[in-house]
């Protein structure tokens, strides 16, 4: 079966612009996560999405948006681009119900700010 | 807030030999499940194994396995029989058993040696 598709695979943005990025999950996978990759912050928690509403969010500024679509899959958006927000952005997703097996991850979006 | 430890930045082994990745958490929540992750230069997120707080015999993967001490709050993963794939930096991840965030360790960057 498909996995998690993230696109693009790779973003150069300069600061100040936003950029959207898109995550299809796994089907019948209907939680789909973003998480923040860096080397010096490590794996930060963005945002969970269920069902086309946020159920989670983490400490990030309102600059990160995301939103889910009816078929599960999932944008994020990030507004007014800074040098920090390089990084390797992660989807991640699962099916929801009475076990926990864990979620599935893409291969992320790395996003360079210049 | 719960947060994970993983005090091993880098480890190597020989091929073929054992290899044990140490993680601690901490947490006041009594159930909650614990992950491994590996992370290859591919860049995708790969669930290694998963263990449920309120099972007490400890997870088995084929050469993978774990040491779940729940009073200590540790939960190390032992690799056997290390194969050059296994190279790739490892994370621990908690999540509560309500939740849908996973909170990542620092990551321990693994080398097998031929």
């Amino acid at each position: 079966k498909a996995g998690v598709t993230q696109t693009p695979r790779y973003l150069i943005k300069t600061r100040g612009q936003q950029v959207t990025l898109s995550c299809s999950p796994i089907s019948g996978h209907r939680s789909v996560s973003w998480y923040q990759q860096t080397p010096g912050q490590g794996l930060q928690f963005l945002f969970e999405y269920f069902s086309e509403t946020q159920r989670n969010k983490g400490n990030f500024p309102g600059r990160f948006s995301g939103r889910q679509f009816s078929n599960s899959r999932s944008e994020m958006n990030v507004s007014t681009l800074e040098l920090g927000d390089s990084a390797l952005y992660l989807c991640a997703t699962k099916r929801e119900g009475t076990s926990n097996y864990g979620y599935t991850f893409g291969s992320g979006t790395r996003l360079t700010v210049v | 807030a719960q947060t994970v430890t993983q005090s091993q930045p880098e480890m190597s082994v020989q091929e073929a030999e054992t290899v044990t990745l140490s993680c601690t958490y901490d947490t006041s929540e009594n159930n909650y499940y614990l992950f491994w992750y590996k992370q290859p230069p591919s860049r995708q997120m790969i669930l290694v194994i998963r263990q449920e707080a309120y099972k007490q015999q400890n997870a088995t993967e084929n050469r993978f396995s774990v040491n779940f001490q729940k009073a200590a709050k540790s939960f190390s993963l032992k690799i056997s029989d290390s194969q050059l794939g296994d190279t790739a930096m490892y994370f621990c991840a908690f999540q509560e058993t309500s939740g849908s965030r996973l909170t990542f360790g620092e990551g321990t960057q693994l080398t097998v040696n031929p």
